[in-house]
C-alpha cells in the first residue's frame, strides 16, 4: 500500500522568499509522485509529476520537485514566492499499474506581503 | 494534457433526494475513473474506482448502496448520491488516467 506524509499543515513565507513544502512517501513499488495545487472551492491543478527518468522535475508557475529515493522524499520548492501562490498544496502517490492516487493531508501555503 | 469535465460544479439538494454527478473524459477514453471526496480543510479520500463495463470497486467504509457508480461508456462515469443527508455534504472530485482531475462538485444537502 502506498501513502504520503506532508510535514507541516501550514507554511507561511514572505513574498520573494523560498518556498519549501515537504513530502515523504511510502511505496512497495517504484512510485509515481505528484504535486497538486488547489484554490478555494476549485478542483486540483497538476503542478508537476515524477514518473521515470530525471529526478528533478520542473513544473508550472516556477515550481520544481526532486525525487530522492534514498530519502523517500519529493519536496516541492520555488525560489521566490508570489502572492498568487497562496493555496493548498497536495502531494500524491500512485502505483504504476492501478493509477489510483493517495493524497497527503495537504499544506496550506500563506504568502505575506 | 487530458481533459476531464465534471458536472455540475455546484448542487444544493433537499435531504432524502438523490443527486447525480457526471465525470467525462473529453479527449481520451478511460476504462477506469476514480471518485474522491474532500471534506472542508481536509485531504482527498478515494471513495471508489469506476470500471467501464463492470462493477465499481469501493474503498473500505464507503457504502456502495449509497454512492452508486456507473461507468457505462469509455468516456463517462457517474456518481449518484442516493437519499442524501446533510452529512453527505462535501466536495466530490473525479479523475481519469490517474493524474487528471475534474473541476469538482460542491454538494450541499439541506
Amino acid at each position: 500500500a502506498q501513502s504520503v506524509t506532508q510535514l507541516g499543515s501550514h507554511v507561511s513565507v514572505s513574498e520573494g522568499a523560498l518556498v519549501l513544502l515537504r513530502c515523504n512517501y511510502s511505496s512497495s513499488v517504484p512510485p509515481y509522485l505528484f504535486w497538486y495545487v488547489q484554490y478555494p472551492n476549485q478542483g486540483l491543478q497538476l503542478l508537476l509529476k515524477y514518473t521515470t527518468g530525471a529526478t528533478l522535475v520542473k513544473g508550472i508557475n516556477g515550481f520544481e520537485a526532486e525525487f530522492k529515493k534514498s530519502e523517500t522524499s519529493f519536496h516541492l520548492t520555488k525560489p521566490s514566492a508570489h502572492m498568487s501562490d497562496a493555496a493548498e498544496y497536495f502531494c500524491a502517490v500512485s502505483d504504476r499499474q492501478n493509477n489510483d492516487m493517495r493524497f497527503g493531508a495537504g499544506t496550506r501555503l500563506t504568502v505575506k506581503p | 494534457g487530458a481533459v476531464v469535465s465534471q458536472h455540475p460544479s455546484r448542487v444544493i439538494c433537499k435531504s432524502g433526494t438523490s443527486v447525480k454527478i457526471e465525470c467525462r473524459s473529453l479527449d481520451f477514453q478511460a476504462t477506469t475513473m476514480f471518485w474522491y471526496r474532500q471534506f472542508p480543510k481536509q485531504s482527498l479520500m478515494l471513495m471508489a474506482t469506476s470500471n467501464e463495463g463492470s462493477k465499481a470497486t469501493y474503498e473500505q467504509g464507503v457504502e456502495k448502496d449509497k454512492f452508486l457508480i456507473n461507468h457505462a461508456s469509455l468516456t463517462l462515469s457517474t456518481l449518484t448520491v442516493t437519499s442524501a443527508h446533510p452529512e453527505d455534504s462535501s466536495f466530490y472530485i473525479c479523475s481519469a488516467r490517474g493524474a487528471f482531475f475534474g473541476q469538482g462538485t460542491r454538494l450541499t444537502v439541506v
